[in-house]
């Protein structure tokens, strides 16, 4: 199992669109998840893959065929400034991290 | 959801040395989960602790070298044994409930 994050560091102005790139290499079809974590705050789920949510205005599509994960959203804002880390297994608990992206919003 | 304490928060130690890293869950889980996040690194699975039986490590991790303790569902302790600089990591407890994992603050060990 491998999740690769191209991007060790991502950064954009506020108000444009970002996209962290994920992608897997997985045997069977893995839960995929986008954890984040904020400045001296812990580690924490952003999105999974299963819901199909959309949550502080950020997206992820599951592509099989490309076997990717990319996390987007249209109009970054500096609250956005965290790690990154996309996130696969085969149960909720017991994963496989990339190396995370580090996201900056410029003002 | 889940809330885990995590003690110490940091530790410098002695290389040869061993530290003890308590995790504390404030609901009764299955399976707790430690990580170590090498620096500049991601995080990787060290084991998987089920309460009343032996942990289960991921490859590249052995026991003699990370001794893990689940005496009850809410608690376990992992063990860095014969500590050398190569150990300066956090470490990271972890559980799953909800369809999530949720994370302890960890712990950031620093070996000199």
């Amino acid at each position: 199992q491998r999740v690769t994050q191209p991007e060790k560091l991502l950064s954009v102005f506020k108000g444009a669109p970002v996209e962290l790139k994920c992608n897997y290499s997985y045997s069977g079809s893995p839960e995929l998840f986008w954890y984040v974590q904020y400045s001296r705050q812990r580690l924490q789920l952003l999105l999974r893959h299963i819901s199909r949510e959309s949550i502080k205005g950020f997206t992820a599509d599951l592509n099989k065929g490309e076997t990717s994960f990319h996390l987007k959203k249209p109009f970054a804002q500096e609250e956005d400034s965290a790690m990154y880390y996309c996130a696969g297994g085969t149960s909720y608990g017991k994963l496989t991290f990339g190396q995370g992206t580090i996201l900056t919003v410029h003002p | 959801s889940a809330v885990i304490s995590q003690k110490p928060s940091r530790d410098i130690c002695q290389r040869g040395t061993s530290l003890t890293i308590q995790c504390q869950v404030d609901s009764q889980v299955t399976m707790m989960f430690w990580y170590r996040q090498q620096p500049g690194q991601s995080l990787t699975l060290i084991a998987t602790a089920n309460q009343g039986s032996e942990a289960t490590y991921e490859s590249g991790f052995v026991i003699d070298k990370f001794p893990i303790s689940r005496p009850n569902l809410t608690f376990s302790t992992l063990t860095v044994s014969n500590m050398s600089p190569e150990d300066s990591s956090i470490y990271l407890c972890s559980v799953e409930g909800g369809r999530e994992a949720f994370f302890g603050q960890g712990t950031r060990l620093t070996v000199v």
